[in-house]
């Protein structure tokens, strides 16, 4: 089964833009445009906060973007808040299964 | 606003069923296209998608890895989906999540239940 790659940790001073990178392989992300990408406070239910590569469900503050490039998805955190200091995941659909894969998130720490 | 809440028992002995169940307030689980699926997340480990059900009640798919050992199901007039794993063993001590899926046209799980703690021990 495959994994995505987070790195464990990224921070930042308020204001600043983080970038978090998810890697994958020609299997998952590079297939399909499936990438969705979620926060998670301790304790907390996950939640949506892009999907399908770019796309920001409503709601979501536009400091959160996607992108992609090859094999590789990105979220990047613009203006960033002490409200985002959260843990952070992203998924993939496989290609030619039924199956999602997971990373193991990057936890966010704004200093 | 929908919310998933799990609900089952936190301990379950090795070789034992595993049965949790997922209600759903704030929206009937029947409505519009979408998939009831289930996640688990061991401790201090990433998230494993275990399988999923479509608001029809098929079709049904779970992980290949762990479908021997699945059943998942959905009941409409209770507006719950369920989900049962047999002989557990300590893998499969978790973290279990219920979740809403879209699949297709767009791709997403929203919302997610708050999760329910599953340890097996004897």
């Amino acid at each position: 089964q495959s994994v995505l790659t987070q790195p464990a940790s990224v921070s930042g001073s308020p204001g600043q833009s983080v970038t978090i990178s998810c890697t994958g392989s020609r299997n998952d992300i590079g297939a399909y445009d499936t990438v969705s990408w979620y926060q998670q406070y301790p304790g907390k239910a996950p939640r949506l906060m892009i999907y399908d590569v770019d796309f920001r469900p409503s709601g979501i503050s536009s400091r959160f973007s996607g992108s992609k490039s090859g094999s590789t998805a990105f979220l990047t955190i613009s203006g960033l808040q002490a409200e985002d200091e959260a843990d952070y995941f992203c998924a993939s659909y496989i290609k030619s299964s039924t199956l999602y894969v997971f990373a193991s998130g990057t936890k966010v720490t704004v200093l | 606003q929908m919310q998933l809440q799990e609900s089952g028992p936190g301990l379950v002995k090795p070789s034992q069923t595993l049965s949790l169940t997922c209600s759903v307030s704030g929206g009937s689980i029947s409505s519009g296209s979408y998939y009831w699926s289930w996640i688990r997340q061991p401790g201090g480990k990433g998230l494993e998608w275990l399988g999923r059900v479509h608001t029809t009640g098929r079709p049904i798919m779970y992980s290949p890895s762990l479908e021997s050992r699945l059943t998942i199901s959905i009941d409409s007039s209770k507006n719950q989906f369920s989900l049962e794993m047999t002989s557990v063993t300590s893998t499969d001590s978790a973290m279990y999540y219920c979740v809403r899926e879209r699949l297709g046209a767009e791709n997403w799980f929203d919302p997610w239940g708050q999760g329910t703690l599953v340890t097996v021990s004897a």
